[in-house]
């Protein structure tokens, strides 16, 4: 069983949707990157929280430490947030250590 | 250039070939990685360095070695790879404070086939 499981695994929504990818964790961490893959193979990192809330224009991170879980929200989606997003906890045996999730592969329809 | 920056994007080479993926990053930053990603598989840690030291090594074959003749640039040499090796290369950086967790910069990655 992977340490971090992501759903859904796959997502298809209609632009303009409101989007939310969930992760849940088992092991503890320090704090939780979450990544975009686009088609092709590069990575962006999107947020590194370890608390709380973050959010950057349309995007918005969640994390409950107690609860291990964090969810990624995406308001009014468009066709260019089509990618993969992935989780990725830093556990907290070793803060170099991503662990990382399979990914949610986002397809937003125009 | 900006950022993390990998060469060659696509790679293809036999199993006896002997060759090398380089990563270099323009952040100023003191720690540098090597992922791989397989085909519908999680991404994989390889090798840390931190400033220049090789800190992790997560259990990985030997026909990859990795070597970081300073904190800017980093190199995988490959040689007797298996088909099973095909997949994306990526390498990341990071600013590595004394303790706390480090965001990470990826670069654009190389595809490696082997043939």
């Amino acid at each position: 069983k992977n340490e971090v499981e992501q759903s859904p695994q796959n997502l298809t929504a209609q632009e303009g949707e409101f989007i939310t990818i969930n992760c849940s964790y088992s092991v503890g961490i320090s704090a939780l990157h979450w990544l975009q893959q686009h088609p092709g193979g590069g990575i962006v990192s999107l947020f590194m929280l370890s608390s709380g809330k973050k959010k950057h224009g349309r995007l918005i991170a969640t994390i409950n430490i107690q609860e291990k879980h964090s969810s990624l929200h995406i308001t009014a989606s468009h066709p260019r947030d089509s990618a993969v997003y992935i989780c990725a906890p830093f556990s907290s045996g070793s803060a170099r250590q991503l662990t990382f999730g399979s990914g949610t592969q986002l397809t937003v329809l125009p | 250039e900006t950022g993390v920056t990998q060469t060659p994007r696509h790679l293809v080479m036999g199993m006896t070939n002997k060759k090398s993926l380089k990563c270099e990053q323009h952040l100023g930053h003191n720690a540098m990685y090597w992922y791989k990603q397989s085909a519908k598989k999680p991404l994989e840690l390889m090798f840390v360095y931190n400033f220049k030291e090789q800190t992790e090594n997560n259990s990985v074959p030997s026909r990859f070695s990795p070597e970081c003749p300073n904190s800017s640039h980093l190199f995988l040499h490959l040689h007797t790879l298996q088909p099973e090796d095909s997949a994306l290369y990526l390498c990341a950086s990071s600013q590595e404070p004394r303790g706390g967790a480090y965001e990470q910069y990826f670069g654009p990655g190389t595809r490696l086939t082997v043939t």
